[in-house]
């Protein structure tokens, strides 16, 4: 267990639609990062929180957005859903300096 | 940009056998790099974490090797099982804590 939480485990969601996603981060953890990892890929980085400010960004549309609070817990939010942002998301909680992360067991999002 | 490429795409070996996986990254500038396994529809569990200044990590039947200046690594598993049947994804770890991801090795380990 990696103390990583992530919720909800499964997501179904009609194009056009709006969702977020949550993670809990790792005890003593200032940081948050979100991965898309669409089936038969390997995760690709969406963009990073650092102290409730975003810290870097993918290749990946405004649409998507997210927020980190100050218990260093975040959400990522996907607008206007398309049918190609069906992938497994992943957070992943780390300590800034310290090169390591901690992934949850993801959100898996269908978009139908 | 960073590039993170894993061969095999997949593996089918009988179980017993020791297997090298591959892993090869084009930009040498990282902190560490970081084995995981991931079984079909779930997350990723971590492996090995190997810093940058180290050239070797082993766990039980795992080891990873890490040469930064050629841009490569490799995760050798001994004597595979039927357990070991996974998608195998190796990251690199740049600054920041931003991980690149290869597209990962399919195992499959007969019995």
């Amino acid at each position: 267990e990696t103390g990583v939480t992530q919720s909800p485990t499964h997501l179904i969601k009609t194009r056009g639609q709006q969702v977020t996603l949550r993670c809990s981060s790792q005890s003593g953890h200032n940081t948050v990062s979100w991965y898309q990892q669409a089936l038969g890929q390997g995760p690709q980085f969406i963009f990073q929180y650092y102290r409730e400010e975003e810290n870097g960004r993918g290749n990946f549309p405004p649409r998507f957005s997210g927020l980190q609070f100050p218990n260093y817990s975040s959400e990522l939010n996907v607008n206007a859903l398309e049918l190609d942002d069906s992938a497994l998301y992943l957070c992943a909680s780390s300590f800034m300096g310290r090169a390591e992360a901690f992934f949850g067991q993801g959100t898996r999002l269908t978009v139908v | 940009k960073q590039e993170v490429t894993q061969i095999p795409a997949a593996l089918s070996v009988p179980e017993g056998e020791n297997l090298v996986l591959n892993c090869s990254f084009t930009d040498s500038a990282i902190y560490n790099l970081q084995w995981f396994r991931q079984d079909p529809g779930k997350g990723l569990t971590s492996l090995l974490l190997i810093q940058s200044s180290q050239r070797e990590q082993t766990s039980g039947r795992l080891n990873a090797s890490l040469d930064k200046s050629s841009g490569r690594s490799t995760l050798y598993i001994a004597a595979s099982q039927p357990g070991d049947s996974a998608t195998y994804l190796c990251a690199v770890i740049h600054n920041f804590n931003k991980f690149y991801f290869g597209s990962g090795t399919k195992l499959n380990v007969k019995p």
